[in-house]
């Protein structure tokens, strides 16, 4: 069984400052990870994702997170917060077709609000 | 390409009406999938389907059916609408077949009972 556990659900940085958003999770199988945000009134999309390859994972709008087997975690981070990064922010794990389990577990969720 | 596509985008229902909420796709996808997302709950996989005529119930199916003619759509009904059932629903698609696929989400149709 997989499941997702996202540490704070709401979180407040300043403009400029650093942003961090926890992601822990639990899988019987290597996981494949993403992470998607959501905008208000809006459907989720897919910042980045972890397929095995490079522990370290760029996306878009400036946002990497990086696979540590060790902790079971998979935080997302960004060097700088923009004013347009408010947002949803979901952690969710797969186990992928190889395993009969493609489907998505998500995490409850990160309210992340930026301070001007 | 308009990706995953829902409908209607906003529905009332009385309690104990019945609705479908319709999802297509065109990106020729064989995984299709319908989630609901409540407040501070995530978002909770309803049914999914891995291809035509093929659906499997996820982990809140009480309440909803599903069924994958073609490739394209992937309908849910709602039969007899509960209160419980308040709440913004999405369906998403990915290609599946072996290999890691993200998936794609819709818009949202955000229902309310009463």
């Amino acid at each position: 069984a997989q499941s997702v556990t996202q540490l704070g659900s709401h979180v407040s940085v300043s403009e400029g400052a650093l942003v961090l958003l926890r992601c822990n999770y639990s899988s019987s199988v290597p996981p494949y990870l993403f992470w998607y945000v959501q905008y208000p009134n809006q459907g989720l999309q897919l910042l980045l994702k972890y397929t095995s390859a490079a522990t370290l994972v760029k996306g878009i709008n400036g946002f990497e997170a990086e696979f540590k087997k060790s902790e079971t975690s998979f935080h997302l981070t960004k060097p700088s917060a923009h004013m347009s990064d408010a947002a949803e922010y979901f952690c969710a794990v797969s186990e992928g077709s190889n395993f009969g389990n493609e489907k998505l577990t998500f995490g409850t969720g990160t309210r992340l609000t930026i301070i001007p | 390409n308009a990706g995953v596509t829902q409908t209607p985008k906003f529905r009332i229902l009385k309690i104990g009406q019945s609705m479908t909420l319709q999802c297509a796709q065109d990106m020729n996808h064989n995984y299709m999938y319908w989630y609901r997302q409540d407040p501070g709950m995530g978002l909770k996989l309803i049914y999914y389907s891995v291809g035509a005529g093929i659906t499997d119930k996820g982990e809140v199916p009480n309440g909803y059916n599903v069924s994958r003619s073609t490739t394209e759509d992937f309908p849910l009904r709602l039969e007899l609408a509960a209160p419980s059932q308040t709440s913004v629903y999405f369906c998403a698609s990915s290609s599946g077949g072996g290999k890691v696929t993200e998936a794609f989400f819709g818009q949202g149709t955000r229902l309310t009972v009463v």
